[in-house]
């Protein structure tokens, strides 16, 4: 089974803060995204990659920045961290080969507080 | 944007109750729908997915799909503690150009056993 870790687990910051999330893939595939979770919103795309250097938006990108620097690994940055960024974030990867089908695999969540 | 929304948002039965979740979304051009099941603490997990209108019967899991209403449910047959968990909707489309899809998630609904 795939397998997504991330780091840290837990991260508490101050408000203006610098914040970097880190996810890693040992499955070989070649798509990687960042979501956030919260009460009242559900599971919300970031950002996404379909290969190192490559980057793409999602619908909440304001505030963060992403980095696909090999195929394993995917980062997301937080340069001026607020209180309203404070969430549960998850990582997930899925492979090309089921076109449109692909089930993507989630890492087990950070979860950070911006006071 | 491509809209889901889950109901009920919680549920609570007896041991051994069939459980029924349901999801609609606004985009018919969806390619597939998934489930994704999440207990507290963890990351999504997908349990089942369907594309085609009609029904996929995996275990005590069955899920109905009706493209014409945007409607897909989920039914859950003799539900069991380790059921209890927050049951995520996910519809996915596919990346123009990148060869692989994004999932839109609804709210999810959560069930719980009576104790």
């Amino acid at each position: 089974e795939a397998a997504v870790t991330q780091s840290p687990r837990n991260k508490v910051t101050v408000t203006g803060g610098n914040v970097t999330l880190s996810c890693r893939q040992t499955n070989s595939h070649n798509y990687m995204y960042w979501y956030r979770q919260d009460t009242g919103h559900g599971l919300r795309l970031i950002h996404y990659s379909y290969g190192a250097g490559n980057l793409q938006i999602g619908d909440v990108p304001d505030g963060y920045k992403a980095t696909r620097t090999t195929q394993e690994d995917f980062f997301l940055l937080l340069e001026l961290a607020s209180p309203s960024q404070t969430s549960l974030y998850f990582c997930a990867s899925s492979d090309a080969k089921d076109w449109g089908y692909a089930e993507q695999f989630f890492g087990p969540g950070t979860r950070l507080t911006v006071l | 944007q491509e809209k889901v929304q889950q109901s009920p948002e919680s549920l609570i039965v007896p041991e051994g109750a069939m459980v029924s979740l349901n999801c609609s979304f606004s985009d018919s051009a969806s390619q597939s729908i998934w489930w994704y099941q999440q207990h507290p603490g963890k990351g999504p997990k997908a349990l089942i997915s369907i594309f085609s209108n009609g029904n996929k019967k995996e275990g005590r899991l069955t899920v109905y799909l009706n493209r014409a209403s945007l409607h897909v449910s989920l039914h859950i047959k003799d539900s069991q503690p380790s059921d209890s968990a927050v049951y995520l909707c996910a519809v996915s489309m596919s990346l123009p150009g990148t060869g692989s899809n994004r999932l839109t998630f609804g709210k999810g609904t959560k069930f719980s056993l009576i104790p």
